[in-house]
């Protein structure tokens, strides 16, 4: 069966470095979205993509993050100065037809920012 | 905004029993999504029911939606062991792609 494939599955990393955690969403799908976890806490969305741009962002997705499909199979997401509070899972996620729904998830980015 | 809440938090059952857990939303939707999370895993898709629709099955899953209560119940039936798991519901809100998301029901299947 077809699998949303993320790397790294933990990531470590100093307050203000950048990371990019990475997706590979599956192959037919057309949009794609990230979602992150704060431990114990609820799922939140950040961003979706679809047709090469963002269509949709929530708050937390300010200037600090960033979204981008270099290739036709690669799905990243940046964080440019990374905070304490940046501190969670990282889901990407993919979905084929209407946006929203049925959507497959990787098994997640663990971000430590210390 | 929006915001989901599953009841209860947990739940634990015998294995072979049913489990319901429930989930409340505030504003209107257009579908809502069951999503099943193991531990440090990712989450799975269980099943999606329109506003449109009121119940909806697949295999030992039943979900109803009450749109005028704003409310939805997810059914597993006859649990098994590998049940165990949280169970999340999503919203999607009118117009956009968005998922909002509730904060969990951590079901415990005993054997």
């Amino acid at each position: 069966e077809p699998e949303v494939t993320q790397t790294p599955s933990h990531q470590v990393t100093q307050m203000g470095q950048e990371v990019i955690l990475r997706c590979v969403p599956i192959s037919n799908h057309l949009y794609f979205y990230w979602y992150r976890q704060i431990l114990g806490q609820k799922v939140e969305f950040l961003v979706s993509f679809y047709n090469n741009e963002i269509s949709e962002k929530s708050e937390i997705f300010d200037d600090q993050f960033s979204v981008e499909r270099p290739d036709g199979s690669n799905f990243t997401l940046k964080i440019r100065s990374t905070k304490l509070e940046d501190s969670a899972m990282y889901f990407c996620a993919s979905s084929e037809g209407r946006g929203g729904e049925k959507l497959f998830f990787g098994s997640g980015t663990q971000l430590s920012v210390l | 905004s929006q915001q989901g809440e599953e009841d209860p938090q947990a739940l634990s059952i015998q294995e072979g029993e049913n489990a319901t857990m429930n989930c409340s939303y505030k504003t209107s939707i257009n579908n809502l999504q069951w999503y099943r999370q193991n531990s440090g895993r990712g989450l799975v898709h269980l099943i999606l029911i329109r506003s449109n629709e009121r119940e909806k099955h697949s295999g030992r899953l039943r979900v109803t939606l009450d749109t005028s209560k704003k409310s939805s119940s997810l059914l597993i039936t006859a649990s098994r062991a590998a049940d165990t798991a949280s169970y999340f519901c999503a919203t999607g809100p009118l117009g956009n792609y968005q998922l909002i998301w509730g904060a969990g029901t951590k079901l415990i299947i005993k054997p």
